[in-house]
């Protein structure tokens, strides 16, 4: 039982060139979310997935699109990577929210754009 | 919205001490949760102790509880016996118990160091 993975761990990008971060998850998890975390800052959300097919937008969406084609695998996109998105970036997920379930978090993944 | 507030940034103590982080949250519903998250150097983020807000006794986990104030919307985390594993950041976050599916709310965070 892996939990929750996420590829890649680093990755260096340029200014306008685009990537995909996956997160995937064995527990058989309803939710599944991606948080971004700056210097001095907690964890925000940046979209979230309730189950295969839906996603939907958190608090900082501008800049990425996600998928959820298959219930364990929650995909993060940059299609035009920009300085200000230099962050971790962490994926997470849970059974559900109708009553409360922890969320499990990936390991991060440390991205910066020149 | 919900914001969370935690008004240290960093804390130090001797190893063996017990301390005292805060958080203060603002909200104007009336069920969700709190947690404590704990990120040491790794990144990895553990949660460290939760607390439902329809429950008036304080969360207990081994050296860590909590002081929850409802009214006064604070939620402080007590570490006792402190080990020089304690050494991290320390987030405090809030969930709505109710529908949706919106994430957790984190405070700025507190970076602890465990002296020895």
């Amino acid at each position: 039982n892996a939990g929750v993975t996420q590829t890649p761990k680093f990755r260096v990008l340029k200014t306008g060139q685009s990537m995909t971060l996956l997160c995937a998850q064995d527990m058989n998890h309803e939710y599944m979310y991606w948080y971004r975390q700056d210097p001095g800052m907690g964890l925000r959300l940046i979209h979230y997935s309730v189950g295969e097919g839906t996603t939907a937008k958190g608090e900082v969406p501008d800049g990425y699109n996600v998928s959820r084609l298959k219930k364990q695998n929650f995909l993060l996109g940059l299609e035009s990577a920009a300085p200000s998105q230099t962050s971790v970036y962490f994926c997470a997920s849970s059974y559900t929210r109708a009553t409360y379930n922890e969320q499990f978090f990936g390991p991060g993944t440390r991205l910066t754009v020149l | 919205a919900q914001t969370v507030t935690q008004s240290q940034p960093e804390m130090s103590v001797q190893e063996a001490e017990t301390v005292t982080l805060s958080c203060t949250y603002d909200t104007s519903e009336s069920n969700y949760y709190l947690f404590w998250y704990k990120q040491p150097p790794s990144r990895q983020m553990i949660l460290v102790i939760r607390q439902e807000a329809y429950k008036q006794q304080n969360a207990t986990e081994n050296r860590f509880s909590v002081n929850f104030q409802k009214a006064a919307k604070s939620f402080s985390l007590k570490i006792s016996d402190s080990q020089l594993g304690d050494t991290a950041m320390y987030f405090c976050a809030f969930i709505y118990s109710g529908g949706g599916a919106d994430g957790l709310t984190f405070g700025k965070g507190t970076h602890l160091i465990i002296q020895p």
